[in-house]
């Protein structure tokens, strides 16, 4: 069985910090891992994907997770946040494709002013 | 394209009764999995539908059930309600099982 752990429940940062939200995960097969961002009352978006190749990801808007296979971590980082990336982060884990997502409880980013 | 869209958005049910929600696929998507968020919770996957049949089932005791229609929209019904199913229900679809899921934005189930 797949598992995801979040540390940190709640991150509050000053607007133009560096920022880290920790997940590791366990399981006993090669894995597909993500990060989706969820906005007050909207769904889940895709925010990057590991699934092979570099261990280092990146989105369109400054966030990058490193896929560290030793440690079973994939921690993403964005070197200066906005206000408009407070937002709930979730980890996820697959071990086939997309096909079945386990998620991490999530990480509540609070950008302030 | 249109998006996954969910109905209803939000719905208040008292425990014992039955619900059904409902899910529209993104256009040339043939594959919907279902997820149940509680307060404070990542979403914990309830089924999948490929292809109208069920593929894949996590664990949800039988009274939550689906199905999805040929031109690929799903349902989700859950009997005999309980003050747990209170959360946001998520579906999300694929071109493919192995393929990005795309979310919808929910629906928010309350049980009184």
């Amino acid at each position: 069985a797949q598992s995801v752990t979040q540390l940190d429940s709640q991150v509050p940062v000053f607007e133009e910090a560096p920022v880290e939200l920790r997940c590791n995960y366990s399981s006993s097969v090669s894995v597909y891992l993500f990060w989706y961002v969820q906005y007050p009352n909207q769904g889940l978006q895709l925010l990057l994907k590991y699934l092979s190749g570099s261990t280092l990801v990146k989105s369109i808007n400054g966030f990058e997770a490193e896929f560290n296979k030793s440690q079973t971590s994939f921690h993403l980082r964005k070197p200066s946040v906005h206000i408009s990336d407070t937002a709930e982060y979730f980890c996820a884990v697959s071990d086939a494709g997309y096909s079945t997502l386990t998620f991490g409880k999530g990480t509540m980013l609070l950008v302030s002013p | 394209e249109t998006g996954v869209t969910q109905s209803p958005t939000h719905l208040i049910k008292t425990r014992g009764q039955q619900v059904t929600l409902r899910c529209s696929s993104q256009s040339g998507h043939n594959t919907v999995s279902w997820y149940q968020q509680a307060l404070g919770q990542g979403p914990q996957f309830i089924f999948q539908y490929y292809r109208e049949e069920e593929n894949g089932r996590g664990n949800f005791p039988p009274r939550f059930s689906g199905l999805q229609f040929p031109n690929y929209s799903s349902e989700l019904n859950v009997n005999a309600l309980e003050l747990d199913d209170s959360a946001l229900y998520l579906c999300a679809s694929s071109a493919g099982q192995t393929q990005p899921q795309h979310f919808g934005d929910g629906t928010r189930l309350s049980i009184l």
